[in-house]
């Protein structure tokens, strides 16, 4: 299958700093990323979606201002959770959809945990 | 926008029995209807797919069925085994959006 890779895979940060978390789709290209904030025990919750070449599109209570996207390449795009608070803390995951040929099929990074102290 | 709903939120069967989970939609536009298991801390991985011009489709132990009048979608895991322990989710999307709408997650637990 497609290959997804998210760097770093854990960061332990102090509160009101930054956090840039990357993330790479390494055998295919990808215009389109989507980053997922899952806490214990819940759901993916779609954040936004990353948009190569464009402004990325962010969920109805996400502020853009804190999760700042950027999707330099067809190959990766980052996320940065600027002036971190403890309950940032979370398991951030990105996604990018791989073309075939009955259609899009999407694959997962293995995620970053956040954790703010 | 789009709603999924996903039922049991916890299940346990015994080791060799099968497992059903199950999800609806809302929005009639999906046309794409994923699962994910995901274990402990590590990323969702797709287990199986169905679009909508079909109504089922079988992986060895693992089969998905469709119906797309009623709106709604089943994981069935057949000779279940300790390592089929995870937690699974549905997710539904409009293949031209892309984006997922994930269900609530099913934990499911195999006891030996």
């Amino acid at each position: 299958g497609a290959v997804v890779s998210q760097h770093p895979s854990w960061v332990i940060c102090k509160s009101g700093t930054s956090v840039k978390i990357e993330c790479r789709s390494l055998d295919f290209q990808a215009t389109t990323m989507f980053w997922y904030r899952q806490f214990p025990k819940q759901s993916l919750m779609l954040m936004a979606t990353s948009n190569e070449g464009s402004k990325a599109t962010y969920e109805q209570g996400v502020e853009k201002d804190k999760f700042l996207i950027n999707h330099a390449s067809l190959t990766l795009s980052t996320l940065t959770v600027t002036s971190a608070h403890p309950e940032d803390s979370s398991f951030y995951i990105c996604s990018a959809p791989k073309p075939g040929l009955t259609g899009d099929t999407q694959y997962f990074g293995p995620g970053t945990r956040l954790t703010v102290l | 926008g789009e709603n999924v709903e996903q039922h049991p939120s916890t299940l346990s069967v015994q080791e060799g029995d099968s497992a059903v989970i199950k999800c609806t939609y809302s929005d009639s536009a999906s046309n794409y209807f994923p699962w994910y298991k995901q274990e402990l801390g590590k990323r969702p991985q797709l287990i199986i797919d169905i679009r909508s011009n079909v109504g089922e489709k079988k992986d060895q132990r693992i089969a998905v069925t469709l119906n797309k009048t009623a709106k709604h979608f089943s994981l069935h895991i057949t000779e279940t085994q300790p390592e089929d322990s995870a937690v699974y989710f549905c997710a539904a999307t409009n293949f031209g959006n892309e984006k997922l709408t994930f269900g609530t997650g099913t934990r499911l637990t195999i006891i030996p």
